[in-house]
């Protein structure tokens, strides 16, 4: 069954510390991306990944980071430098970069206290 | 960078009505692709539009790319309470999709 997964589905974590979000998929992408939604907003590009040990940053970059160490896995990790952590978290894949659909997982939702 | 405006922001409709959500941009956009997020969902894939003044209609929506492709829209006739959900369009960017803010669709039955 193919697919794109986040963990947990929502995630609770006090003011200064640091939070890793799960994105796994098993489509064969190249390419992953993290955006983040706040209420009744539209989605803003944190990073994307093209391919395996490479990624680039999105608009709101600053206090997130990421990895690419597999194909499947794209964890991102919301640092304590994250003003304004709490959202939800979206991660998608799609193949060959933009020119074709991108599938979302059902998404983490983060609230920090 | 590359913006796309999506309007309006918010759609309240009788079930029964039509909607129509519009998506513009100031430059010319290679590809347009829609897709639809129901309340407390994830977005999900609607379609992709590639051609100068492309038509594609998948039941109830019809999707439109302007003919200078710098706008597109997508019309849903006789809304259903199932068409609720937030709209998006987004233009492909360098190495990026650029997603419009989305239409919150709601209807009253």
């Amino acid at each position: 069954d193919g697919g794109i997964t986040q963990s947990p589905k929502y995630l609770f974590r006090k003011e200064g510390q640091n939070v890793t979000l799960s994105c796994e998929q098993n489509l064969n992408h190249d390419a992953m991306y993290w955006y983040r939604q706040d209420p009744g907003q539209g989605l803003r590009l944190i990073y994307y990944s093209q391919i395996v040990n490479d990624f680039q940053k999105g608009d709101i970059a600053e206090g997130y980071s990421v990895s690419r160490e597999k194909k499947e896995s794209f964890p991102l990790t919301v640092t304590s430098a994250q003003k304004n952590p709490t959202a939800f978290y979206l991660c998608a894949s799609s193949t060959h970069g933009t020119s074709y659909e991108q599938y979302f997982g059902p998404g983490t939702r983060l609230t920090v206290t | 960078g590359q913006q796309v405006m999506q309007i309006p922001q918010y759609q309240h409709v009788q079930e029964g009505e039509d909607f129509t959500t519009y998506c513009n941009s100031s430059t010319t956009l290679s590809n347009i692709q829609w897709y639809k997020q129901r309340p407390g969902g994830h977005p999900v894939f609607l379609i992709q539009l590639v051609k100068s003044g492309e038509v594609k209609k998948q039941k109830r929506l019809t999707f439109q790319f302007g003919e200078a492709k710098k706008n597109s829209s997508l019309h849903i006739t006789a809304t259903q309470t199932t068409d609720v959900g937030t709209y998006f369009c987004a233009a492909q960017g360098a190495q990026k999709l650029v997603f419009g803010q989305g239409t919150r669709l709601t209807i009253n039955p």
